[in-house]
């Protein structure tokens, strides 16, 4: 069964610190893996998403995830927090392939809290 | 392009009533999602519809709810009779089907409907 885990309900930095969110997954093959960002009474918004090919993926609102195999492991990062970026944000695997349905797993979430 | 719609966005409800929530995905989306996000908690998987089929109802607790797609657009989601720990954001999703059949990985939400069963 796949999973992730999210380091961290919250996280607290300053506006034009870097943002470091933390992501690691469990599943038997490299699987496929998300970043949602949520804000509030808001659904859920893709930021980035990893499938194959390229490690260092990049999203939208300056936001960059890097695929870690070795690590099992999808950070995502920013290198400077904006007051618009405090949101909560879901780390998400699924299954790869081109097959079948592919179920989501989400992660428990990171608030992201930026400070003046 | 419009995104996915949801109705109502609050609901406050006694537990025992019961309660309806109505999706309509994007267009010429095949691929419909319920999901269930408890307060602290990542969104969690209800029934994914392929076209009007059911596709996955696993973790769809069937003695209470109920979810149906009949003409492969819309769905409704319901709940008969409501407990206190189905207090939640009911959020809809859809993707759309590739060529060949693959399943495109993104997922498209709708706000939610958020409910409270008191």
């Amino acid at each position: 069964a796949q999973s992730v885990t999210q380091l961290g309900s919250h996280v607290s930095v300053s506006e034009g610190a870097l943002v470091l969110l933390r992501c690691n997954y469990s599943s038997s093959v490299p699987p496929y893996l998300f970043w949602y960002v949520q804000y509030p009474n808001q659904g859920l918004q893709l930021l980035l998403k990893y499938t194959t090919g390229a490690t260092l993926v990049k999203g939208i609102n300056g936001f960059e995830a890097e695929f870690k195999k070795s690590e099992t492991s999808f950070h995502l990062t920013k290198p400077s927090a904006h007051m618009s970026d405090a949101a909560e944000y879901f780390c998400a695997v699924s299954p790869p392939g081109s097959g079948g349905y592919q179920k989501v797993t989400f992660g428990t979430g990171t608030k992201l809290q930026v400070i003046p | 392009e419009a995104g996915v719609a949801q109705s109502p966005r609050y609901k406050i409800i006694e537990k025992r009533q019961s309660v309806a929530f109505w999706c309509n995905p994007i267009s010429g989306h095949a691929t419909l999602y319920w999901y269930q996000q408890i307060l602290g908690q990542g969104p969690k998987l209800l029934i994914q519809f392929q076209n009007n089929g059911v596709v996955d109802d696993s973790q769809l607790p069937k003695d209470r709810f109920s979810a149906e797609r009949l003409k492969g657009v819309d769905s409704t989601l319901k709940i008969q009779p409501a407990k206190l720990e189905d207090s939640a954001v009911y959020l809809c999703a859809s993707s759309q089907e590739l060529a060949g059949g693959r399943k495109q990985e993104t997922q498209y939400f709708g706000p939610g409907t958020r409910l409270l069963v008191l």
